[in-house]
């Protein structure tokens, strides 16, 4: 079945600093999302890409739909406290209706 | 306007006894997708049901889970004879009616964390 790598498995930093985590998948998708999840609650969508090559901003957060449509990125500039969190990336082979397949997340700590 | 409706939120169970999930979804939403979270763990994509229509089960375990979702009233995840394995946070999404090129985004609930003793 499809697989996305999802990386770094967790990250620590200050805050103020940017943050840039990625997702690759052997397969291709159409639709690229990128999830938050706090703890015991469900992921919440954050930024939806879908054309190959397109770059969107949701405020400080910034993501990517790599060209080969097999690879996205999520940048977060000037973090703050509350960013802390589990990203998930997660890739959809067609643009509605359709399963998502979920990275395996990243654990973002952001010290004070 | 509620978001995605998902009890209960916890439920414990001991081996070999029925659990059973419900999920009412967004109002206006007519399809609904079940997730299974391990610790540590992204979701992993179970089934995906329209209204009295099983669409995509692909990745439901072949025995002892199942799921409805009735004309009436919420989708329902059934799993017989649990066992400590099962143990997982259960996630339900809803979307709207698809329209064709547009994504419809899933919105997730807040899980049932299921504990199997």
């Amino acid at each position: 079945g499809q697989q996305l790598n999802q990386s770094p498995q967790s990250m620590f930093i200050q805050e103020g600093e940017d943050v840039s985590m990625n997702c690759t998948s052997s397969s291709i998708f159409n639709t690229w999302l990128w999830y938050k999840q706090d703890p015991g609650e469900g992921p919440v969508l954050l930024i939806a890409l879908y054309k190959a090559g397109e770059l969107t901003s949701n405020g400080r957060l910034t993501a990517q739909f790599g060209i080969t449509r097999k690879d996205s990125f999520l940048n977060i500039s000037a973090s703050i406290p509350s960013d802390v969190g589990i990203y998930f990336c997660a890739g959809q082979p067609g643009t509605s209706g359709s399963r998502l397949t979920f990275g395996e997340g990243t654990q973002l700590t952001v010290n004070p | 306007n509620a978001g995605v409706m998902q009890n209960p939120r916890h439920l414990v169970r001991r081996r070999g006894q029925e659990a059973r999930l419900r999920c009412s979804p967004m109002k206006g939403h007519s399809h609904v997708y079940w997730y299974r979270q391990l610790p540590e763990e992204g979701l992993k994509f179970m089934v995906y049901l329209q209204k009295e229509n099983i669409i995509d089960e692909s990745g439901m375990p072949k025995e002892r889970f199942s799921a409805e979702f009735p004309k009436e009233g919420p989708s329902i995840l059934r799993i017989q004879q649990v066992v400590r394995g099962d143990s997982a946070a259960y996630f339900c999404a809803s979307s709207s009616r698809t329209s064709g090129g547009a994504y419809n985004e899933q919105f997730f609930g807040p899980g049932t964390r299921l504990t199997v003793l």
